[in-house]
């Protein structure tokens, strides 16, 4: 049963450029949700999508986009790169319940360097 | 103020240790308590999960809950050095009907186990 997966596994881009960052969910698994992880720190929600429509968003600017396909497998796109946007990006699957045990699994990241 | 707030160490003990990590939440409405365990340049992989207050064990892993301190604990039984990682504690509001739940992270706490 093959996990999280996701691509690329780092990424090196400089300030204005635009970035797409890849997700397929674990196997069953109807959402994604994204989070951004500078170092040091822990993760940040950036936003979750199931059914194909963002379903939640954080404290994140419109600079930072998603899609989910019908597959579930999901995009992130990054606008106008910064600086700051230098982080571990995070993709967790979870089973859409609407109700308690949604437990997220997360995949291995993508490492975006950002000069 | 951090609605979640973890001691970041770094925590450096002994093989056979008793580790003790903790974490303090602000948000009355935080009812789901996880911790996560992130080796270096991966994702965090799950560990423990609760919900009700008290304590919960598995294995060399007790998770403890104190709803009415808002306070968050795991303790690690005869540590080994492969238990050396970053652990994150994560908090969950329940799912509302038209969206998913999404985790909110402490900082983290780096530790390390010495043979």
């Amino acid at each position: 049963d093959a996990g999280v997966t996701q691509s690329p596994t780092h990424l090196i881009k400089t300030r204005g450029q635009q970035v797409t960052l890849r997700c397929s969910p674990k196997s069953g698994h109807d959402t994604v949700s994204w989070y951004q992880q500078a170092l040091g720190q822990g993760p940040q929600f950036i936003f979750q999508y199931y059914e194909e429509e963002e379903r939640q968003r954080g404290n994140f600017p419109d600079r930072f986009s998603g899609h989910q396909f019908p597959n579930y497998s999901s995009e992130l796109n990054v606008n106008a790169l910064l600086l700051g946007d230098s982080a571990l990006y995070l993709c967790a699957s979870s089973l859409h319940h609407g109700g308690i045990r949604e437990t997220q699994y997360f995949g291995p990241g993508t490492r975006l360097l950002v000069l | 103020q951090k609605e979640v707030e973890q001691d970041p160490g770094p925590l450096s003990v002994p093989e056979g240790a008793i580790v003790s990590l903790n974490c303090t939440y602000s948000n009355s409405a935080f009812q789901y308590f996880m911790w996560y365990r992130q080796y270096s340049r991966k994702g965090p992989e799950l560990l423990m999960y609760t919900y009700s207050s008290g304590n919960k064990e598995d294995g060399r892993f007790t998770a403890q809950v104190d709803k009415s301190s808002k306070y968050i604990s795991l303790f690690i039984r005869d540590s080994q050095p492969s238990d050396s990682a970053t652990y994150l504690c994560a908090m969950i509001i329940p799912a509302q009907e038209t969206s998913g739940s999404r985790l909110t992270f402490g900082e983290g706490t780096q530790l390390t186990v010495n043979p």
